[in-house]
């Protein structure tokens, strides 16, 4: 079973909220670990979006736009990515990411298509 | 601005040898931590190697370790990656990112190991 599990793909629509997935392996606690988001568009390189691990443990990458957040679902071990006012622009591929046992571990990525 | 250049990819036949190299430019280069972070064509990010600031602090995937070496110059700002016996499933574009968080990212430049 892979650390990190993501969804392969979701749809919303403009002005919407999409809500990605992050799910933690059984028996890595969610609430211990900081979940780095990255946003990917076609032929170009990665970008930070933001870091969640709780309310008072949180950064928000430089000029990246309010309506990008993080949270987590402990009930379901899962790290979150809240995307709201759904923009054309926001359709790409979507990664999250952790630090575990040393070593950078990415979740498959969630493809987002805004229609 | 802060700017990362990776360059070194090309074809290279299995069993071969590659060394990349990721210039940076716009921040304290020996303050932070840097990593390589490769993906395959169509493929998702796949972590491959990290280095602290210092040089005190190496990681690698497992699926690369006895085989790369990663390494950095402070005083020339630059890090390397060293990619030996290289397999068909190394070819990806590799980016070198910087800090703990991976921001930002370079453009990436393209390994293709085949015969």
């Amino acid at each position: 079973q892979a650390v990190l599990t993501q969804p392969s793909s979701l749809s919303a629509s403009p002005g919407a909220s999409a809500s990605l997935t992050c799910t933690l392996r059984s028996g890595i606690n969610v609430g211990t670990y900081r979940i780095y988001w990255y946003q990917q568009k076609p032929g170009s390189p990665p970008q930070y979006l933001l870091r969640y691990k709780s309310d008072s443990d949180k950064h928000q990458g430089s000029g990246v736009p309010s309506r990008f957040s993080g949270s987590k679902d402990a009930s379901a071990n899962a790290g979150i990515l809240l995307i709201s006012g759904l923009q054309s622009e926001d359709e790409a591929d979507y990664y999250c990411m952790i630090w575990h046992s040393s070593a950078s571990v990415f979740g498959g990525g969630t493809k987002l298509t805004v229609l | 601005e802060v700017q990362l250049v990776e360059s070194g990819g090309g074809l290279v036949q299995p069993g071969g040898s590659l060394r990349l190299s990721c210039a940076a430019s716009g921040f304290t280069f020996s303050s932070n931590s840097m990593n390589w972070v490769r993906q395959a064509p169509g493929k998702g990010l796949e972590w491959v190697s990290y280095i602290s600031g210092s040089s005190s602090t190496i990681y690698y995937a497992d699926s690369v370790k006895g085989r790369f070496t990663i390494s950095r110059d402070n005083a020339k700002n630059s890090l390397y990656l060293e990619m030996n016996s290289l397999r068909v499933e190394d070819t990806a574009v590799y980016y070198c990112a910087s800090s703990d968080w991976f921001d930002p990212w370079g453009q990436g430049t393209l390994v293709t190991v085949s015969s």
